[in-house]
C-alpha cells in the first residue's frame, strides 16, 4: 500500500525555470514532511521539511508548499540549474506511530537542461 | 559525507546464496534504518533498530533478517537470494526520531543477483 503518491515520475526543465513536483498522502497521521534529494551514487540527503502548522517554507530557491486540507504537499525549485539535476523523494513522518518509519514517495528524476 | 559507512558498495553473487551487508551509523545516532531501493519501487522501508532493538518492520522478506550490535552497527542478511532481490539496499541513522533528527544515509549497497 503505497501511502505516499508522487508525480511526475520524470521532470525537465530548462535552466532558468521552475521545477514543481507534487505529492499527495491518505494517513492523516503524517506529521512532518521531508524533501530528500540524491545524486547517483549517492545515498538520498535531506533537503527541506515541512510541518503541518505552516503552509509554506522557504529555504532558499527550494520551497515546499503544504495543503493539509487536500492532503498535498509540493516541492518547488526557483530559477533551477543543472547542478539541481537529480532524484528528488518526498516522504512523511507520524510521530505518534511509536515507530520512526519514514514513508517515501516513489521518486521524481529532474533533469535540468542548459 | 553523511557519516554513515557501508559495506561493502558492490556485491555480484548468486541465486540462492546468502549475504550480508554491514553499516556503521553516524557517531551518536541510536537509529538504524534499512531501505530497499529499486527502480519501479522506489525507496521501501525494511526495518529499523533503536538502541540494539527492532523498532519497526516493514516490507522485509522472511529471508531477510538485522540486527544492530552493541557498538549500533547494524548488519543486513540475505538469504536464498532471488533474481528480484537484485537492488540498491540503504542505510540510514538518525538520533532520535525522524521529525527532531534528520535520516542521514549511506551510499549504499549494489546487490546483483545472477
Amino acid at each position: 500500500q503505497q501511502q505516499v503518491k508522487q508525480s511526475p515520475q520524470s521532470l525537465i526543465v530548462q535552466k532558468g525555470g521552475i521545477s514543481i513536483i507534487n505529492c499527495a498522502y491518505e494517513n492523516t497521521a503524517f506529521d512532518y514532511f521531508p524533501w530528500y534529494q540524491q545524486f547517483p551514487g549517492k545515498g538520498p540527503a535531506l533537503l527541506i521539511a515541512i510541518r503541518p502548522d505552516v503552509s509554506e517554507k522557504k529555504e532558499g530557491r527550494f520551497t515546499i508548499s503544504f495543503n493539509k486540507s487536500a492532503k498535498q504537499f509540493s516541492l518547488h525549485i526557483m530559477d533551477s540549474q543543472p547542478g539541481d539535476s537529480a532524484t528528488y523523494f518526498c516522504a512523511a513522518y507520524a510521530s505518534g506511530a511509536g515507530s520512526y518509519q519514514l514513508t517515501f514517495g516513489k521518486g521524481t528524476k529532474l533533469s535540468v537542461i542548459p | 559525507d553523511s557519516g554513515v559507512t557501508q559495506t561493502p558498495k558492490h556485491l555480484i553473487t548468486a541465486t540462492g546464496q546468502r549475504v550480508t551487508l554491514r553499516c556503521s551509523p553516524r557517531s551518536g545516532d541510536l537509529s538504524v534504518y534499512w531501505y530497499q531501493q529499486s527502480l519501479d519501487q522506489g525507496l521501501q522501508f525494511l526495518i529499523q533498530y533503536y538502541n540494539g532493538e527492532e523498532r519497526a518492520k516493514g516490507n522485509i522478506l522472511e529471508r531477510f533478517s538485522a540486527q544492530q550490535f552493541p557498538d549500533l552497527h547494524s548488519e543486513l542478511n540475505l538469504s536464498s537470494l532471488e533474481l528480484g532481490d537484485s537492488a540498491l539496499y540503504f542505510c540510514a541513522s538518525s538520533a532520535v526520531a525522524p521529525n527532531n533528527s534528520p535520516l542521514h544515509f549511506g551510499n549504499g549497497t549494489r546487490l546483483t543477483v545472477t
